[in-house]
């Protein structure tokens, strides 16, 4: 298994461009989140999903849109990139939390944006 | 959502024990306290949780307090390669998930 994966590694974006960060997991996983980390600090969840077709916001969902066609995909897109949006992007996957399984999530190894 | 508190940092000798404490005063009957660390930038992983019992397995202890107010990872014999980000995190439900909020964690130094 590759786990998680994500794509690009690195970007480098001028403000107002947009791009899609890619993220897919091949444990069959039914949920999917999409986490920032600004330097020093601790993750932020921006959006998750519970299974294909359904998203839903989290802490952190300004500037930014998701949606989850499979089981496996769950891009990020960025509409308008901004300076504060500047951060490490992290997607994970886990099991349904509750009924017998523990909310053990496993993570990608993250994109660094840039947006000057 | 219960808001935990860690110290910022922490050093620990090569093949020591490393206690990581956390406070987690106002956390509810249900929520789960959950252990991930981060290795220079990856992304973070599992270590462990529980929820009134101590728990062990093969990469670490935990130690909750019998009120739930607090608890104690523990890295039995720590190596060079354990040195990270430890976050302590209180599970807590929201929309349709059960979720886990990272704060700023403990920067732990193994030191050789």
């Amino acid at each position: 298994n590759a786990g998680v994966t994500q794509t690009p590694k690195f970007r480098i974006l001028k403000i107002g461009q947009s791009m899609t960060l890619q993220c897919t997991q091949d444990m069959n996983h039914n949920y999917m989140y999409w986490y920032r980390q600004d330097p020093g600090m601790g993750l932020k969840l921006i959006y998750y999903s519970v299974g294909a077709g359904i998203t839903d916001k989290g802490e952190v969902p300004n500037g930014y849109n998701v949606s989850r066609s499979t089981t496996e995909d769950f891009p990020l897109r960025l509409e308008l990139a901004a300076p504060s949006q500047t951060s490490v992007y992290f997607c994970a996957s886990s099991y349904s939390p509750g009924r017998g399984n523990y909310n053990e999530q496993f993570f990608g190894p993250g994109t660094r944006l840039t947006v000057l | 959502d219960a808001k935990t508190t860690q110290p910022t940092s922490m050093d620990c000798a090569e093949g020591r024990a490393a206690n990581l404490p956390c406070n987690h005063s106002t956390i509810s009957g249900n929520e789960y306290v959950y252990w991930y660390r981060q290795i220079h930038s990856q992304g973070p992983q599992y270590i462990i949780h529980g929820l009134k019992n101590n728990e062990t397995n093969e990469m670490a202890s935990l130690i909750i307090t019998e009120d739930r107010k607090s608890s104690t990872l523990i890295l039995p014999h720590a190596t060079l390669r354990d040195t990270a980000v430890y976050y302590c995190i209180a599970e807590f439900s929201s929309g349709s998930a059960r979720q886990l909020t990272f704060g700023s964690g403990t920067q732990l130094t193994v030191l050789p």
